[in-house]
């Protein structure tokens, strides 16, 4: 089945304590993308990566890494997280570059940081 | 920056009836999406509608773009249950390989 995995689904942690969340895509998509869920803020973008090794800031890139040494994996890496942090992440992909590829979203990690 | 903007922020109806979402957005666009968020999930793709369409269909879904007004609308027929949703336009950003997404409208269907 075509589809995008994140992983953890829910994650609770303490302020500084690095922490990854991974995502894996099995549709062979050139483009992926990081988004974060705030109520009132809607999803603003993260970090963007159009093919392997080439990755991007987005909107709110601050305390966030990525990186893409495979197609198919695309990691969100909180270095030192904070409690502002907390928020519901998606990552998402398509299969090409273009602003008309319609986007393939995962089912979200909710994270608190304590 | 936020592109789109929708309109109702939340909308209560019983099944049956139509449901209409409207967007705005801001700047020039080459296409527009539409997008479905189930409570706490990932959102899904229901469509797409370029600057050169007014109107698209797909089953019950109808989208109209009119881009003179900078607005799409989402009309959902004869409504279900399971339409119960959030719905989000979104937009190219400018300059950037992304997406926009607007803040949604929040669907409830009374059964």
């Amino acid at each position: 089945e075509a589809q995008v995995t994140q992983n953890p689904r829910y994650l609770i942690t303490v302020t500084g304590k690095k922490l990854t969340v991974t995502c894996s895509q099995n549709m062979n998509h050139e483009y992926m993308s990081w988004y974060r869920q705030d109520p009132g803020l809607g999803l603003r973008q993260i970090y963007y990566s159009m093919n392997v090794e080439v990755t991007d800031k987005g909107d709110v890139p601050e305390g966030y890494k990525v990186s893409r040494k495979e197609k198919r994996n695309f990691p969100l890496i909180l270095e030192s997280p904070s409690p502002n942090q907390t928020s519901l992440y998606f990552c998402a992909s398509s299969l090409g570059q273009g602003t008309d590829e319609k986007l393939f979203f995962g089912s979200g990690t909710q994270l608190s940081v304590l | 920056s936020q592109q789109g903007e929708e309109d109702p922020q939340a909308l209560s109806i019983q099944e049956g009836e139509n449901a209409t979402m409207n967007c705005s957005y801001k700047t020039s666009i080459n296409n527009l999406q539409w997008y479905r968020q189930n409570s706490g999930r990932g959102l899904v793709h229901l469509i797409l509608i370029r600057s050169n369409e007014r109107e698209k269909h797909s089953g019950r879904l109808r989208v109209t773009l009119d881009t003179s007004k900078k607005s799409s609308s989402l009309l959902i027929t004869a409504s279900r249950a399971a339409d119960t949703a959030s719905y989000f336009c979104a937009t190219p950003s400018g300059g950037r390989r992304a997406l926009t997404f607007g803040s949604g409208t929040r669907l409830q269907v009374q059964p």
